[in-house]
C-alpha cells in the first residue's frame, strides 16, 4: 500500500499565478481531505469528498480556492490567483469511511507564494 | 464551537523517562478523538484512536486515554527514546468526519 500521494512537494510560485496540488487517496477509501497547515492557525480542514461528492466546503477560505475530485483516485486544490497569505503545508487525507475510522495523512506540499 | 487545547506546546525530557501529553476539547459531544505525531517536515502518522465509548486505547510503549465528561485526554508514552521525538497532535472527531486539531506538543528526548 502507498499510502496518500500528493505532488508536489514542493511549490514556489509569484503572487497572481495559479496553483494546482495534486492527491491520489489510498485505494477503496471513499472519504477525501483537504487540510492546511500554518504557524498561525494550525491544521484546518478546507474542504472533504465522500464518493467523490464534496461534502463540507465551509473550510475553504476564499473563492480562490477551488477542489475536485473527478475520479475515486484523483483530486485536485486550485488557488486562482495565489496570495502570500495562502503559503502553508496543505495536507491530503483518506479515510475508509464512516465516524469510527482513522485519517491516513499524505507527506504534504509546502507552498510558497511570493 | 469546538476547540481543542493542548499543553504544555512544548517539552524536553531525558531518555527513559515517562511522560504525558495533554489534550482538551470544549464540546464533549464527539464521535472519537485520534492522536497524531508530526515528524519535522513530514505528514501526520495516526497513532491511536479512541471512540467515544472507549476509556483507553494501547499500543506498544504508548497508552492513550479519553474522559469525555471532562473534555480531557492523555497520551502516556512509557521509557521515552530519542526516536519519540516530533510533535504531537490529538484531534477530536465532532461528526461528519470533521477533524478539529489542537496545535500539538512538540516533545524532545534527550539522549
Amino acid at each position: 500500500d502507498a499510502g496518500v500521494i500528493q505532488s508536489p512537494r514542493h511549490e514556489v510560485t509569484e503572487m497572481g499565478q495559479e496553483v494546482t496540488l495534486r492527491c491520489k487517496p489510498i485505494s477503496g477509501h471513499d472519504y477525501l481531505f483537504w487540510y492546511r497547515q500554518t504557524m498561525m492557525r494550525g491544521l484546518e480542514l478546507l474542504i472533504y469528498f465522500n464518493n467523490n461528492v464534496p461534502i463540507d466546503d465551509s473550510g475553504m477560505p476564499e473563492d480562490r480556492f477551488s477542489a475536485k475530485m473527478p475520479n475515486a483516485s484523483f483530486s485536485t486544490l486550485k488557488i486562482q490567483p495565489s496570495e502570500p497569505r495562502d503559503s502553508a503545508v496543505y495536507f491530503c487525507a483518506s479515510s475508509p469511511g464512516g465516524q469510527g475510522y482513522e485519517q491516513y495523512f499524505g507527506p504534504g506540499t509546502r507552498l510558497t507564494v511570493t | 464551537k469546538q476547540e481543542v487545547t493542548q499543553i504544555p506546546a512544548a517539552l524536553s525530557v531525558p531518555e527513559g523517562e515517562n511522560l504525558v501529553l495533554n489534550c482538551s476539547f470544549t464540546d464533549s459531544a464527539i464521535y472519537n478523538l485520534q492522536w497524531f505525531r508530526q515528524d519535522p517536515g513530514k505528514g501526520l502518522t495516526s497513532l491511536l484512536l479512541i471512540q467515544s465509548s472507549q476509556r483507553e486505547q494501547t499500543s506498544g510503549r504508548l497508552n492513550a486515554s479519553l474522559d469525555k465528561s471532562s473534555g480531557r485526554s492523555t497520551l502516556y508514552i512509557a521509557a521515552s527514546q530519542p526516536g519519540d521525538s516530533a510533535t504531537y497532535l490529538c484531534a477530536v472527531n465532532k461528526g461528519a468526519q470533521k477533524l478539529v486539531f489542537g496545535q500539538g506538543t512538540r516533545l524532545t528526548i534527550n539522549p
